[in-house]
């Protein structure tokens, strides 16, 4: 079935750093996918999300570009805040839309 | 536009209870998918319904039920309540079949 893996956290970082999550996913067929992000006592909000090979999504300074043929889709920013401290989940939606498997989440920290 | 929401907010029940959990979807949408998200984990697939048609159902046993209204709004229904049931019950709406899911803020269960 499919399934998706990101790397395990938790991510410190410093104001300022570049950002790498990692995410790769097993699908049959043709997968979306997504990043979305949960702050603390909330639900999840859709950060950003690609629908084919070769797309990039981006929102808020985050970006991640779908690669079919390394079946990955990292997150990346250039420049963390501390407001960027969430939980970031990684996520790809089967051609139906019926249902969203999410990687088990990587909480990232933002320290001045 | 009111988003996706989800109430109550935190319940507490005992082992053996029944619980209902309500949904309201965004304006617009006729899908609603429920999810669990046990603490420290990623969100697991429920079921999803569709105009008022469960539309796939993930590995969870038939004690979990739902419903969808006429307003496309939408109850979980858990019978038998057990320890492992405690988790944050998430919502999303989309606008049909094939769209993107926008999740709510959840309801926190705690079952003792």
């Amino acid at each position: 079935g499919d399934s998706v893996t990101q790397m395990e956290g938790p991510v410190t970082l410093s104001e300022e750093a570049f950002l790498t999550i990692n995410c790769t996913y097993t699908a049959t067929g043709y997968p979306s996918l997504f990043w979305y992000v949960q702050y603390p006592g909330e639900g999840l909000q859709l950060l950003l999300k690609a629908t084919k090979a070769d797309d990039k999504g981006s929102n808020k300074g985050f970006e991640a570009t779908y690669r079919k043929e390394t079946t990955s889709f990292h997150l990346e920013k250039g420049s963390v805040q501390v407001s960027d401290s969430a939980v970031y989940f990684c996520a790809l939606s089967d051609l139906g839309y019926q249902k969203v498997t999410f990687g088990t989440g990587t909480k990232l920290q933002v320290i001045p | 536009e009111t988003g996706v929401t989800q109430s109550p907010t935190h319940l507490i029940k005992t082992r053996g209870q029944q619980v209902t959990l309500r949904c309201s979807s965004q304006s617009g949408h006729n899908t609603v998918s429920w999810y669990q998200q046990a603490l420290g984990q990623g969100p697991q697939f429920i079921f999803q319904y569709y105009r008022e048609e469960e539309n796939g159902r993930g590995n969870f046993p038939p004690r979990f039920s739902g419903l969808q209204f006429p307003n496309y709004s939408s109850e979980l229904n858990v019978n038998a309540l057990e320890l492992d049931d405690s988790a944050l019950y998430l919502c999303a709406s989309s606008s049909s079949l094939g769209e993107t899911q926008y999740f709510g803020p959840g309801t926190r269960l705690l079952v003792l």
